[in-house]
Order: structure tokens, then sequence, then C-alpha cells
């Protein structure tokens, strides 16, 4: 079965400055699919950023990057330019590839994620 | 922007006694997922739900649970007998497409007290 395990509960970053969180994971799949959301107080969960396991090149959106490390199972989340608005609980998420017939249905792994706060 | 939406916010129960918790999906998904998020834990996958039936389910999916979409459009969870242990925050998540990439969109979540 596949696990994610984020070993920061806590992170705390100055705003303006640069962050990153971990996430290790494992499987034995070499096809899948890595996410990480955040979590506001509201509770929402919001896609932040997502990699395709067959793509070598690192995700980004904006201020949002990842180094994905294969070889090695490792998926952090680095954030640039932290705002205030930054402040969550962030967790990192694992999917299979869909099986057609009994298997993984796309449903999410999740870590115990990490709650950044970000310091004005 | 299309989004997933649930109802109650909030919901305060009686141990033993029945819960349904609704969901109102993206209308053209074909995915639909529950999950659930113990206070200050990881979130857990529930079950997911494919071509009206359910498709894949974990081990805390037990008798307890059932889902269901009656309308084509609703998509909801039952707890039949609650215990203390079922109170958390309760996702609904939907996905369009059967891409492995695609995004699962939430809903706000239910908060489930059980006293």
């Amino acid at each position: 079965a596949q696990t994610v395990t984020q070993s920061q509960p806590e992170m705390s970053v100055q705003e303006a400055e640069t962050v990153t969180l971990s996430c290790t994971y494992d499987t034995s799949e070499s096809d899948y699919y890595l996410f990480w959301y955040k979590q506001p107080p509201s509770r929402q969960m919001i896609l932040v950023i997502r990699q395709e396991a067959y793509k070598q090149q690192n995700a980004t959106e904006n201020r949002f990057s990842v180094n994905f490390q294969k070889a090695a199972k490792s998926f952090s989340l680095k954030i640039s330019d932290s705002q205030l608005g930054d402040a969550a609980m962030y967790f990192c998420a694992y999917r299979s590839p869909l099986m057609n017939y009994g298997g993984s249905q796309g449903n999410l792994i999740f870590g115990k994620g990490t709650k950044l706060s970000v310091k004005p | 922007e299309p989004e997933v939406t649930q109802t109650p916010s909030h919901q305060v129960t009686q141990m033993g006694q029945e819960v349904i918790l609704r969901c109102v999906p993206i209308s053209n998904h074909l995915y639909f997922y529950w999950y659930r998020q113990i206070l200050g834990q990881k979130v857990e996958f529930l079950v997911s739900f494919y071509n009206n039936e359910i498709s894949e389910k974990s081990e805390i999916f037990d008798d307890q649970f059932s889902v269901e979409r009656p309308d084509g459009s609703n998509f909801t969870l039952k707890i039949r007998s609650t215990k203390l242990e079922d109170s958390a925050m309760y996702f609904c998540a939907s996905r369009g497409d059967r891409e492995g990439g695609s995004e699962a969109f939430f809903g706000q979540g239910t908060r489930l007290t059980v006293v």
C-alpha cells in the first residue's frame, strides 16, 4: 500500500521569504500523481499544485513550485515570496493511476499535513 | 466557477442516531468521493463512487456507512448509528474525467459532532 509522510508538523516563515515543505512517499508503482493541497482555517481543501510522475520537469504555479525526486520518492513544495494568506495546513497527497476494473479509482492518499505560519 | 457544495456545514447528533450528509458535486463530473478528517489528523479516504455504484472503499467504510446518488445531482453519505468516534469533518469531492491527474474539487466540508 502507498503511504505519504510529512515529517514537519509545523513550519514558520517570515513574510516575503521562501519556505520549503517536505513530503516523502512510498510506492511500488511507476506511474502516479502527486498533489499539494492547502487547507486554510475555513477547512476548504484547495489544490495548490500537481505533478505527474512520468514528467521529469518540476511543476510550477506562480509562487509555488515543487522539487520532485522520483528515485528518492520525494516531493517538496517551495513557496516563494510568502504572503500572510499562505498561512494554512498543507497536505501532500498521492494518487495511483486509474484502473478500468477494480483497483484504484482515483482516491487520494494524504500525509498528516504541515501547519505553515507566516510572520508579518 | 463551479463548486462542490455540502450541507449542512455543521451537524450535531446524539450517539446512535442516523445522519445524512449531503453533497452536490460539479454537474458534469463523473467520480465522487467521501473523505473524513478527525480533528488534528490527516484526511482519510472513505469511498469512491462511479457509474452509480461504489467503485472503491476503505476499511473505515464499514456496514454503518452507505452512499447514494438518488437523483443524479445529490451525493449523500449516510451513517446509520453514529458513534462518538465518527465525530470529524467529512469532505465530499468530485472529478471530471478518467485522466489520472485531473483535479479533485472538494466541498467546504460538514463538521459532524456526535454527543
